[in-house]
């Protein structure tokens, strides 16, 4: 079955620590990935996504993130955190045969001053 | 600038009660999804639509009902709420089916 796993339900880091955020998934053809980010009391904002190509992504907000193909993740990555990016990610998965997007359970992250 | 909308952004009702909560998209998306998001569970899609007069079952569907009559709204009817459907509810739209989805800001449903 078609799945997608946050490994990390909380993570922790200090401003201005990196961070990267976990995402495998489960899929038999090449997926459309996404990772959104949700602030609290907001609804879901794109921040990348990978349809095809290049295998690093740039995002808003200083996020890329990375499609590895042998590993099936796709891990969301920022050199230096601020208070700001405190929020809930979620990782998406879509097909193009498909007909909604499949997403993670969520990472919620805290920043420390 | 073209948006997704939801209202009520907030509602309380009685268990039993019919509850319809609106979308409203000016994308002009042929795509609609309805998602409840429950601690713990992340997203969970409950209905969607391909375009006018097309509506499917999601994963929890059962006790919800849409109904698209045009491109721009999918309203989610609850027939009869239950406290298992207190929830926070997010709709959502794209271009094509496993692309980019676009968000309203949620509406807070509380089953009493």
């Amino acid at each position: 079955a078609q799945s997608v796993t946050q490994p990390d339900i909380h993570i922790t880091v200090s401003e201005g620590a990196s961070l990267e955020l976990r995402c495998n998934y489960s899929y038999g053809a090449t997926p459309y990935l996404f990772w959104y980010v949700q602030s609290p009391g907001q609804g879901l904002q794109l921040l990348l996504k990978y349809f095809s190509g290049d295998t690093l992504v740039q995002g808003i907000k200083g996020f890329e993130a990375e499609f590895k193909r042998s590993q099936s993740s796709f891990n969301l990555r920022k050199p230096s955190v601020h208070w700001s990016d405190a929020a809930e990610y979620f990782c998406a998965v879509g097909e193009n045969s498909g007909y909604a997007l499949n997403f993670g359970k969520g990472t919620s992250l805290l920043v420390t001053p | 600038d073209a948006e997704i909308t939801q209202s009520p952004r907030h509602k309380i009702t009685e268990t039993g009660r019919q509850v319809t909560l609106a979308c409203h998209q000016t994308w002009n998306h042929n795509n609609m999804f309805w998602y409840r998001q429950d601690l713990g569970h992340g997203l969970r899609l409950i209905h969607y639509s391909y375009g006018v007069q097309d509506t499917n079952k999601g994963e929890v569907s059962d006790g919800y009902s849409v109904s698209r009559s045009n491109t721009e709204d999918l309203p989610l009817t609850l027939e009869s709420a239950a406290s298992s459907q207190t929830s926070v509810y997010f709709c959502a739209s794209s271009t094509l089916p496993g692309d980019t989805q676009y968000f309203g800001p949620g509406t807070r449903l509380t089953v009493l």
